[in-house]
């Protein structure tokens, strides 16, 4: 069965610090892996979607980058805002093609 | 990508009554997913419908307690039946879009039981 773990499980940083959060994964034999942000109490909003082919996928201020014989994907947030306080989500396939979260990493970033 | 518009998104129930959750997808899709996230926890699959076929249901889900409708290709329910406060929860519904956008999920349903 596939695990996803995040690390940290938290972080606070001042606004305008580049910043990485982590994402592990059990089964390396994957299709696809997914970062996602949820407001409190909100649906996810997908923010990147990189392919098993990609080693990189940039949105914006947004990179993620995959290696899957590590089973590892980092998602780098460049000159971090207030706004883009929230948690993130990764997300990856696993058996029965479900899909599998971690326990996400919640930001906060300090005007 | 796919937009769904999913309703209602906050409720508070009493203990012992159902709720019933609806998601409207903008394009047809073979399955939908309805996913819960108990407080401060990552997201569980809960069962996937499939139009025309009875929902798959993830260990520790029953169908008595969540039934699902897939009508059509566009729409589907969960509701949350016998509610225990237990059941306070987020419930999310999700589709797979086209290769280049992945998953695409619903705003949610906070529901609180009371």
């Amino acid at each position: 069965k596939q695990e996803v773990t995040q690390i940290p499980a938290a972080l606070s940083v001042p606004e305008g610090e580049n910043l990485v959060l982590n994402c592990s994964f059990t089964d390396s034999a994957i299709y696809n892996l997914q970062w996602f942000r949820q407001d409190p109490g909100k649906g996810l909003t997908s923010l990147l979607l990189i392919q098993s082919s990609q080693r990189e996928q940039t949105s914006g201020r947004l990179n993620a980058s995959l290696d899957k014989s590590s089973g590892r994907s980092t998602l780098y947030i460049a000159a971090s805002q207030p706004g883009d306080s929230a948690t993130y989500l990764c997300a990856a396939p696993g058996e029965g093609n479900q899909f599998y979260f971690g326990t996400g990493t919640s930001l906060t970033v300090i005007p | 990508s796919a937009v769904i518009s999913q309703k209602p998104s906050r409720d508070i129930c009493q203990r012992g009554t159902s709720l019933t959750i609806q998601c409207q997808v903008d394009s047809q899709v073979t399955m939908m997913f309805w996913y819960r996230q108990q407080p401060g926890q990552s997201l569980t699959l809960i069962a996937t419908a499939n139009q025309g076929s009875e929902a798959t249901y993830e260990s520790g889900f029953v169908i008595d307690k969540f039934p699902i409708s897939r009508p059509n290709l566009t729409f589907s329910t969960l509701t949350v039946s016998n509610m225990s406060p237990e059941d306070s929860s987020i419930y999310l519904c999700s589709v797979e879009g086209r290769e280049d956008y992945g998953y695409t999920f619903g705003s949610g349903t906070r529901l609180t039981v009371v």
